[in-house]
Order: structure tokens, then C-alpha cells, then sequence
């Protein structure tokens, strides 16, 4: 079955930077485009970032570009998102997801907050 | 970007009973919809894609209607399981990938 597992998530400054990870198993990785999707406590989902299954192509939201990038690594089965310039409104749950337009399997998210 | 707005914000309902959810597009996005399903402290889940369509495993009590702008997802008939909050998204037109702002079922 697909388990997608994020970590590195904590508490973190504002201005400072965090990078989550994502395993993922149960399928071929390098198959599939991946997301990462946000929610801030008590709040509706974000979609954040997509990286193409063979990295060739990546967007990002608005509220993200320029400040955090998302890669991943085919032979490592795992997809990384590097965060940099965090703001306090960066505070959310962030998940790993599996799907090319539609979410298809999610991870059970990791916690990054952000404060002083 | 395409906004989707969703109606009601909450609706109170008991199990047996027939649910009804909107989510309208700002523009549209033809059959690029989809539903999930999000239950406190757990991670959403795909219910129905391509606004009809319903993913691997979801029970046939769940369907999506709709097509350009406006798309309903019918709960036939509430289970107790099934008290959760609802989301539309859409696919059309990105980036971004849009998701309405939920719709919560309540007992």
C-alpha cells in the first residue's frame, strides 16, 4: 500500500529555514508527480508546490515562491521541500501528496511553526 | 486564480438523513473537480475526481454532480463515519491548484 512519511517539521524563528522530507513507499516513485499541501491550524487546505515525476518541472503558490523549493531524489524514494525566509503565516500542517491534478494519497502531515 | 466557494459553511444533519454540498467556481473548470473528505486529525482523503468519479474504495452513498461552474456532492444517506469537513478543488487551471474553504457536516 502507499505510505507517504514527512518529517522535520518543529518550531523554527521567523527569517529562519527548515527542510521537510517525505519517504514514500508502496509505489514507483518516479512514476508519479508529488505536492506538497498546507494547513494552518484550524484553516482550509493550501496547495503549496508540484515537482514532476522526473523533476523536470516545478511551480509553486504565490505565497511560497521564491522563498521555499521543492526537489526530490528518485533513487532515494523521498521528496524534500526547503523552506527558507519563514514567516509566522508559514505555520501549518504540511502534507506529502501523491497525484498528478487531484491529491490521491496524503501523508499524515508534519507541524512546522514558526515563532520568536 | 480560480476561486471556489462552497455552501453551506455547516449543516446540521442526523444519520439516515440526505446531505447536500455545494462548491461553485469563479470560472470555469469544466469537470476538473474533485471532493475530499477530511476527519479531525487526519489527513484529507480523495472522494470523487473529474466532479462524477469516485475514487478506489469510496462508498457508492457518495456521489458528485456538476460540470463549469457549479458541482454538488450527495451523501445519500449519513453514516456516522461520515461527519467530517468537505472540500472541493480544481484542477483546470494552474498553478495554483485551488481548494474551496470546506464545508463542515454536523451531527
Amino acid at each position: 500500500q502507499v505510505q507517504l512519511v514527512e518529517s522535520g517539521g518543529g518550531v523554527v524563528q521567523p527569517g529562519r529555514s527548515l527542510r521537510l522530507s517525505c519517504a514514500a513507499s508502496g509505489f514507483t516513485f518516479s512514476n508519479y508527480a508529488m505536492h506538497w499541501v498546507r494547513q494552518a491550524p484550524g484553516k482550509g487546505l493550501e496547495w503549496v508546490a508540484v515537482i514532476w515525476n522526473d523533476g523536470s518541472n516545478k511551480y509553486y503558490s504565490d505565497s511560497v515562491k521564491g522563498r521555499f523549493t521543492i526537489s526530490r531524489d528518485n533513487s532515494k524514494n523521498t521528496l524534500y521541500l526547503q523552506m527558507n525566509s519563514l514567516r509566522a503565516e508559514d505555520t501549518a500542517v504540511y502534507y506529502c501528496v501523491r497525484g498528478h491534478g487531484y491529491f490521491e494519497d496524503w501523508g499524515q502531515g508534519t507541524l512546522v511553526t514558526v515563532s520568536s | 486564480e480560480i476561486v471556489l466557494t462552497q455552501s453551506p459553511v455547516t449543516v446540521s444533519l442526523s444519520p439516515g438523513e440526505r446531505a447536500t454540498l455545494s462548491c461553485r467556481a469563479s470560472q470555469g473548470v469544466t469537470t476538473y473537480l474533485a471532493w475530499y473528505q477530511q476527519k479531525p486529525g487526519q489527513a484529507p482523503r480523495l472522494l470523487i475526481y473529474d466532479a462524477s468519479t469516485r475514487a478506489s474504495g469510496i462508498p457508492a452513498r457518495f456521489s458528485g454532480s456538476g460540470s463549469g461552474t457549479d458541482f454538488t456532492l450527495t451523501i445519500s444517506s449519513l453514516e456516522p463515519e461520515d461527519f467530517a469537513v468537505y472540500y472541493c478543488q480544481q484542477r483546470n487551471n494552474w498553478p495554483p491548484f485551488t481548494f474551496g474553504p470546506g464545508t463542515r457536516v454536523d451531527i
